[in-house]
């Protein structure tokens, strides 16, 4: 079975600049989410999707931040523009039938540069 | 918000000896996980227990659950160089369908 696909693997981008990144689910799991890893602390959740609604966006810093998972597939996260504070590693996650031994499959992330 | 709390941040053993990583949480829970993450690289899943369990075995892994102190402890015996690496507690709680993190325990396995 595929895991939790995600892209690019790296980033660098200067700040103010904009940047995108793609996840794509295991097939047939309904939950869908973005966490943010800052260097030295432990994972933080942005957003929850269940199928194509969120279901929970409270940490999500709407002012730059944006993301989307039209068809209740793929999900894109955006951020724009982009500050220095931005730099992270950006995981996804997603749950649901044949879920990983925890209930939730990660990808392996998108390492976030803001110069 | 972080729900769980890790103690210590970082910890440095000799190889061979036992590691001892304490989480303390917040609210009621489905269940707590145990993550291990690796410089640079993604999350790997170590062990799960519930609410209604006080202690799980997995390999060199114990794992204690006090939900009346709303806390967890993760024992890695005979520790290796190899399992040096970040270590994450994360919370499911009821109803919630989703993972909140610790901050997370660095340990370094001294050769």
């Amino acid at each position: 079975e595929a895991g939790v696909a995600q892209s690019p693997r790296y980033k660098i981008i200067e700040k103010r600049q904009s940047v995108a990144f793609w996840c794509n689910p295991i097939s047939g799991h309904a939950t869908l989410y973005w966490y943010q890893q800052i260097l030295g602390q432990g994972p933080k959740l942005l957003i929850q999707f269940q199928n194509n609604g969120v279901v929970d966006d409270s940490q999500l810093p709407k002012d730059r931040f944006s993301a989307e998972r039209l068809k209740g597939v793929d999900s894109t996260l955006k951020i724009q523009p982009a500050k220095l504070e931005d730099s992270a590693v950006y995981l996804c996650a997603s749950s649901g039938p044949s879920r990983g031994p925890g209930g939730y499959t990660f990808g392996s992330g998108t390492r976030l540069t803001v110069v | 918000s972080q729900q769980g709390e890790e103690d210590p941040q970082a910890l440095s053993i000799q190889e061979g000896e036992n590691a001892t990583m304490n989480c303390s949480y917040k609210t009621s829970i489905n269940n707590l996980q145990w993550y291990r993450q690796n410089s640079g690289r993604g999350l790997v899943h170590l062990i799960l227990i519930r609410s209604n369990e006080r202690e799980k075995h997995s390999g060199r892994l114990r794992v204690t659950l006090d939900t009346s102190k709303k806390s967890s402890s993760l024992l890695i015996t005979a520790s290796r160089a190899a399992d040096t690496a970040s270590y994450f507690c994360a919370t499911d709680a009821w109803g919630a369908q989703k993972l909140v993190f610790g901050q997370g325990t660095r340990l370094t396995i001294n050769p």
